[in-house]
């Protein structure tokens, strides 16, 4: 069955400390990987994608991705986290054409310690 | 030049009440999203129409019926509201598989 999981549901860092957040996907065929952020009261907003090429994405706000197949995994990481990263964070799995539907992970909670 | 808008953004009501939200996407996306956005964050996809077509309908009760007038336009319509339907539910669009485009959610508050 198609999955995503988002083991740590929360996590507490440091300002200024760097930041991993895990995610690992179950899917059939090649996925189309997305992170997505939500910052509290607000909506889900795209951080990074991950369609094909190069395994290492960049994306908003100096976030970025690796995508490595063999371990089904698509971790979100950042060097140096800001206080205004605290939000929930969202790993989320798009089929390939044809497929409408996403797969959402439980998400991780952001605590940014000052 | 919002791409994705929803409204009202904060509704509360009576139980047994009906309501709907609303939605508009100027993306030109064909595909729309109904999501429900529990208290503890999970999303939960409901609905989606491609080209105001039905195409995905998750376990959902009947008392939620969404309605695409165009491919823009994605309402959802829920009657008899329960104090279980709390929740945030956003409105998102895409054109699969690619990144979809979220609304800033519509908070729903069952007294």
């Amino acid at each position: 069955a198609q999955s995503v999981t988002q083991p740590d549901i929360h996590i507490t860092v440091s300002e200024g400390a760097s930041l991993e957040l895990r995610c690992n996907y179950s899917y059939g065929a090649t996925p189309y990987l997305f992170w997505y952020v939500q910052s509290p009261g607000q909506g889900l907003q795209l951080l990074l994608k991950y369609f094909s090429g190069d395994t290492l994405v960049q994306g908003i706000k100096g976030f970025e991705a690796e995508f490595k197949r063999s371990q089904s995994s698509f971790n979100l990481r950042k060097p140096s986290v800001h206080w205004s990263d605290a939000a929930e964070y969202f790993c989320a799995v798009g089929g390939t054409s044809g497929t409408y539907k996403y797969i959402f992970g439980t998400g991780t909670r952001l605590k940014v310690l000052a | 030049d919002t791409a994705v808008s929803q409204t009202p953004k904060y509704l509360v009501t009576q139980m047994g009440n009906d309501k709907s939200i609303k939605c508009e996407q100027n993306l030109g996306h064909d595909t729309m999203y109904w999501y429900k956005q529990d208290s503890k964050k999970f999303l939960k996809i409901m609905f989606s129409y491609n080209n105001k077509e039905l195409i995905i309908n998750e376990t959902v009760p009947n008392r939620f019926s969404p309605k695409s007038p165009d491919k823009a336009h994605l309402n959802l319509h829920i009657n008899s509201l329960e104090l279980g339907d709390s929740a945030v539910y956003f409105c998102a669009s895409s054109v699969p598989p690619g990144t979809q485009y979220f609304g800033p959610g519509t908070r729903l508050t069952v007294l």
